[in-house]
């Protein structure tokens, strides 16, 4: 069965530091890896996708995610936080079945400070 | 504009009463989904439909009924055998049927018992 792993529930920068965010998985097939992120209140956006194209993967805002099959990880970074990143972020896998559904982290909340 | 509609944003329900939520659909999506997000657990699967007239329990089902009798529209129903209800509900949708297809999802309804 597939799983994922978000390590730390907060993080916290400072405006301008380096944001990383921690996603390991488990999957007994070649995963379909989604990093999603929410405001307040409001439903999820897609910030980027791995689909085995490349283990480097850009998405919106400056953000990237490196898929490292060795460390079964698909951590998040982007080089220099924004207040505007500040929201939770979700890691999520393909079960690898048909009908596209998805397995999510417990989710990871970013404040950034001024 | 395409995107997907929940309705209502608040919703406040009396112990034992059944309520529906709204999803609408406008992005011609074969797939829709149901999810309950409760703080610190990240999102879970309550139904989901591939196509029309057809629906299968998610990983929460116990406690809640959809239909799909129409491919834009997926309510979903909280029945009074939910023991825990009060969460904030999303629907998603998702083109075609791949494993590696985004989800896009909508602004959310906030359930509360009163």
């Amino acid at each position: 069965a597939q799983s994922v792993t978000q390590l730390g529930s907060h993080v916290s920068v400072s405006e301008g530091a380096l944001v990383l965010l921690r996603c390991n998985y488990s999957s007994s097939v070649p995963p379909y890896l989604f990093w999603y992120v929410q405001y307040p209140n409001q439903g999820l956006q897609l910030l980027l996708k791995y689909t085995s194209a490349a283990t480097l993967v850009k998405g919106i805002n400056d953000f990237e995610a490196e898929f490292k099959k060795s460390e079964t990880s698909f951590h998040l970074t982007k080089p220099s936080a924004h207040m505007s990143d500040a929201a939770e972020y979700f890691c999520a896998v393909s079960r690898g079945t048909s009908y596209g559904k998805l397995t999510f982290g417990q989710g990871t909340i970013l404040t950034v400070h001024p | 504009d395409g995107g997907i509609t929940q309705s209502p944003k608040y919703l406040f329900r009396k112990e034992g009463q059944n309520v529906t939520l709204s999803c609408e659909q406008n992005l011609n999506h074969d797939a829709m989904y149901w999810y309950r997000q409760d703080p610190g657990q990240g999102l879970r699967l309550i139904y989901y439909s591939q196509i029309v007239n057809d629906f299968q329990k998610g990983d929460i089902a116990e406690g809640y009924s959809v239909s799909r009798e129409k491919k834009e529209s997926f309510p979903l129903t909280v029945t009074s055998a939910q023991k825990n209800p009060t969460a904030f509900y999303l629907c998603a949708s998702m083109v075609g049927q791949g494993i590696g297809n985004e989800q896009f999802f909508g602004p959310g309804t906030r359930l509360t018992v009163l």
